[in-house]
């Protein structure tokens, strides 16, 4: 089916253990972007990407690594999890900076 | 940098109340600002936008004004519903992101 999918859904793990969490999207975006949603903290900006190849630091960029050798594609990597980084997920796609995002259903991450 | 400041929540309305939640911003640029919504569960769906001051996004009867001189986005609803209960994120995106508030806790009872 056509859009934007992320993968697992819920996913527990401990801390320093190294977690990827997957995001695909069918249109052809060029913008992919990561955010974490925290209470009290609404979504904040973890990386964004303008395009293959091209990766950039949001916010809250510490502890967390991208890649996107493919448009469609862009992983998200906590390369030593740790408590703090328990929350929900969310990619987004888009056709530019301006334009409408397309978000997934978000991935809840629980780091013990 | 760039940020957004959204009135906090959560706020409860009865059917047919007249709904305001503010957002004010500030922004280096010229910036498109932008409404979502997210129901229980779900990511985050776009409500509306403006890109440029002056301008009136709207949808579903909701409705917002880039004010540039006040830097504000307030998003308003003359009659809501039980079924617009969810939480509303105020957004605006600049300088090749998007950055958004914390989001509004919205209830609206029968």
């Amino acid at each position: 089916d056509a859009g934007i999918t992320q993968s697992p859904r819920y996913k527990i793990t401990e801390t320093g253990r190294q977690v990827t969490l997957m995001c695909h999207q069918t249109w052809s975006h060029s913008y992919m972007f990561w955010y974490r949603q925290d209470l009290g903290h609404g979504l904040r900006l973890i990386y964004y990407s303008a395009a293959a190849d091209i990766t950039d630091k949001g916010e809250v960029s510490d502890g967390y690594v991208v890649s996107r050798s493919k448009t469609e594609n862009f992983p998200l990597t906590l390369e030593s999890a740790t408590r703090s980084q328990t929350s929900v997920y969310f990619c987004a796609s888009g056709r530019g900076v301006n334009e409408k995002l397309f978000f997934g259903s978000g991935t809840q991450l629980s780091v013990l | 940098g760039d940020s957004v400041t959204q009135m906090e929540g959560p706020v409860t309305l009865s059917e047919e109340a007249f709904l305001t939640i503010n957002c004010t911003y500030t922004a280096t640029g010229y910036p498109s600002l932008f409404w979502y919504v997210q129901y229980p569960g779900e990511g985050l769906q776009l409500l509306l936008k403006a890109t440029k001051a002056d301008d009136k996004g709207s949808n579903k009867g909701f409705e917002a004004t880039y004010r540039k001189e006040t830097t504000s986005f307030h998003l308003e609803k003359g009659s809501v519903q039980v079924s617009d209960s969810a939480v509303y994120f105020c957004a605006l995106s600049d300088n090749n992101d998007m950055r958004f508030g914390a989001g509004t806790r919205l209830t609206v009872k029968p």
